[in-house]
């Protein structure tokens, strides 16, 4: 995968976590429209961040996403057991298409 | 309400061909981009196709270029993919999924398993 994120990411309920995303930046201004989903197993992947930092309706502010050089970071804040998931990135490749990462398992201890 | 739904998908031999459906409702659909993505078991999203609202921009990941044909009737609400000369590692379960900044809705997929 051309965007790089950790294979898990663990944290006790009301914690906080980061989950980074590298590789966003190719030099050339190709990869953009950065976005985060959100997996529960058996689920289809549910839009939580979109263009770097932007919540769509209905997404809980415990969300957040943030952009600086070359990594992408998705921030959950207030960790809750229903937030155990897997996470991935995923950037928009002018004239080619999207690319995911390769998915963080978060687990909630 | 906004919804996806695919259909199409399936238990076939290794080389052969079948066609997903994916019917959009609750949204101007010729106004969006439409996706494919599909994620094989165990595995993670892996995006396959777009076509752009008037069918003038279509991309292809390179796993299937070649095998693969995006396509969508504007009048019916609906894209299509086809999926041709399919291998082993084509068994996944297939999303369709809007764009316009971010692939912000998708279905609940549906499973298309090549085996013999």
């Amino acid at each position: 995968s051309a965007l790089t994120q950790p294979a898990s990411v663990s944290g006790s309920p009301g914690q906080s976590i980061t989950v980074s995303c590298t590789g966003i930046s190719s030099g050339d201004g190709s990869y953009n429209l950065v976005s985060w989903y959100q997996q529960h197993p058996g689920k289809a992947p549910k839009l939580l961040i979109y263009v770097g930092s932007r919540r769509p309706s209905g997404v809980s502010n415990r969300f957040s996403g943030s952009e600086s050089g070359n990594t992408a970071s998705l921030t959950i804040s207030g960790l809750q057991a229903e937030d155990e998931a897997d996470y991935y990135c995923c950037s928009y490749v002018d004239n080619s298409g999207w690319v995911f990462g390769g998915g963080t398992k978060l687990t909630v201890l | 309400e906004v919804q996806l739904v695919e259909s199409g998908g399936g238990l076939v031999k290794p080389g052969g061909s079948l066609r997903l459906s994916c019917a959009a409702s609750g949204f101007i659909f010729n106004t969006y981009s439409m996706n494919w993505v599909r994620q094989a078991p165990g595995g993670g999203p892996e995006w396959v196709s777009s076509i752009n609202s008037n069918s003038v921009y279509i991309y292809y990941a390179d796993s299937v270029k070649g095998r693969f044909i995006i396509s969508r009737d504007n009048a019916k609400n609906t894209v299509y993919l086809q999926l041709n000369s399919l291998r082993a590692e084509d068994t996944a379960i297939y999303y369709c999924a809007r764009s316009a900044s971010s692939m912000d809705v998708w279905g609940k997929g549906t499973t298309v398993t090549v085996s013999s």
